[in-house]
């Protein structure tokens, strides 16, 4: 299994306050990403990073933002928690950019009262 | 505007009959597919992919079939066991450098005993 660890796995927090998940990896992999995945909706792409202090949105990303300082580590934050984000948040990574093989976390479920 | 689409939401079928799980794509740009398979509370996985110049692809009790001129592609598991029972998602990255996978919004896959 691909050495990805999420936490926390399991959040519970109220409207408006931060938010910060954590994602890290020990497989020195380039690329890193977070997905949320809600019913309905399937997984859709919020930020990603193909690099230190590389990073670019995804196709869900207001609200979010993401810092990755070094490869191990890709943060994703919610600066002012809403109910919508309420969701379960996967980190991914990839070894190249454009093959499409991503090794995913177990998740971390986020609940926005 | 969503470039790939599974329009199912589930499927149930009966321990050693065949699954068909369908994927439609927009994008013909596409240089190949992929199918995702995720358990309750566990992060998706890889399962099998197939390139755009290819029509088949065959893993065990899993293949993979394209129709480029239909921008269709099925995944058939034969036989359908009861661990087989999970969420599936069809995915196609973007094209570019740094691409980013595309999710269908996934389909619950039963098998009964």
């Amino acid at each position: 299994d691909a050495g990805i660890t999420q936490s926390p796995r399991h959040k519970v927090t109220e409207t408006g306050t931060p938010v910060t998940l954590r994602c890290h990896q020990t497989e020195n992999h380039r690329y890193m990403y977070w997905y949320r995945q809600d019913p309905g909706h399937g997984l859709r792409l919020i930020h990603y990073s193909y690099g230190v202090k590389d990073t670019d949105k995804g196709e869900v990303s207001d609200g979010y933002s993401v810092s990755r300082s070094k490869t191990e580590d890709f943060l994703l934050t919610l600066e002012s928690a809403t109910s919508s984000q309420t969701s379960v948040y996967f980190c991914a990574i990839s070894g190249q950019g454009n093959t499409g093989e991503l090794f995913f976390g177990e998740g971390s479920r986020l609940t926005v009262l | 505007d969503q470039q790939v689409k599974q329009n199912s939401p589930s499927l149930s079928v009966q321990e050693g009959r065949i699954s068909i799980l369908n994927c439609d794509y927009t994008n013909s740009m596409f240089d190949y597919f992929l199918w995702y398979k995720k358990y309750p509370a566990e992060g998706p996985t890889f399962l099998i992919s197939i390139s755009s110049i290819k029509d088949k692809n065959e893993d065990g009790r899993f293949t993979v079939f394209l129709n480029k001129s239909a921008k269709h592609l099925s995944l058939h598991i034969v036989p359908s066991q009861p661990g087989d029972s999970a969420v599936y998602f069809c995915a196609a990255p973007s094209t570019g450098a740094n691409s980013k996978l595309t999710f269908g919004k996934g389909i619950t896959l039963s098998v009964r005993p």
